[in-house]
């Protein structure tokens, strides 16, 4: 069974510039949640998607956004980049649904770095 | 708010010697709680989980933890320690009702076992 892909692994942009990254769950998940990895800040929680629906929600600005389609696989943007937007950004997979515990699978992380 | 709080930066522990990774919460709601491990350069791996039950938990590689409701702690725990265990631990907290995949972390601890 194949695990939680993130795409682009490694990416560098310069500030003022906007980036999309990609997350493919694995087969049969129906949530896709995002995290921020800083040194400085830790792992913070982004938003998660369920369906196609926001479940939730972190405490990021608006320049931080994602989506969700039909089959699952899910993209999150940053718009007007900033320096300490440079970050591991994990995406996480789970099953979702009325039994969830909050047990998630991990990608690799896309590792973006701002200029 | 929602809360983890891992005390130690570093635990250091000779390899065969019982190791202890320590971890406390504070959450509304019932709280599920997990261990997870990350490698150098990658994604995070999910060790175990409490979600309601036996107090004793066993996971992944023979670690365990142990929930105590009184002291709001879920510290980690192995008999006995390996090289191959060196890495980063995080212990996370998400909550019923309303939690779902939020998971919140703990600021991590390095654990280092040596030969």
């Amino acid at each position: 069974k194949a695990g939680v892909t993130q795409t682009p692994r490694y990416l560098i942009k310069t500030r003022g510039q906007q980036v999309t990254l990609s997350c493919s769950p694995i087969s049969g998940h129906r949530s896709v949640s995002w995290y921020q990895q800083t040194p400085g800040q830790g792992l913070q929680f982004l938003f998660e998607y369920f369906s196609e629906t926001q479940r939730n929600k972190g405490n990021f600005p608006g320049r931080f956004s994602g989506r969700q389609f039909s089959n699952s696989r899910s993209e999150m943007n940053v718009s007007t980049l900033e320096l300490g937007d440079s970050a591991l950004y994990l995406c996480a997979s789970s099953l979702g649904g009325d039994g969830n515990t909050g047990e998630l699978f991990f990608g690799e992380g896309s590792r973006l770095t701002v200029l | 708010a929602q809360s983890v709080a891992q005390p130690e930066d570093q635990v250091n522990v000779a390899e065969g010697n019982p190791l202890t990774v320590k971890c406390t919460y504070s959450v509304s709601g019932n709280p599920y709680l997990f261990w997870y491990v990350q490698y150098p350069n990658r994604g995070l791996q999910f060790l175990l989980k409490y979600i309601t039950g036996d107090n004793l938990v066993k996971g992944s590689y023979g670690f365990e933890a142990e929930f105590n409701k009184s002291q709001t702690s879920f510290h980690l725990k192995k008999p006995s320690a390996l090289v191959s265990d060196s890495a980063l631990y995080f212990c996370a907290v998400t909550w019923t009702p309303g939690g779902y995949n939020k998971l919140i972390f703990g600021a991590g601890t390095r654990l280092a076992v040596h030969p």
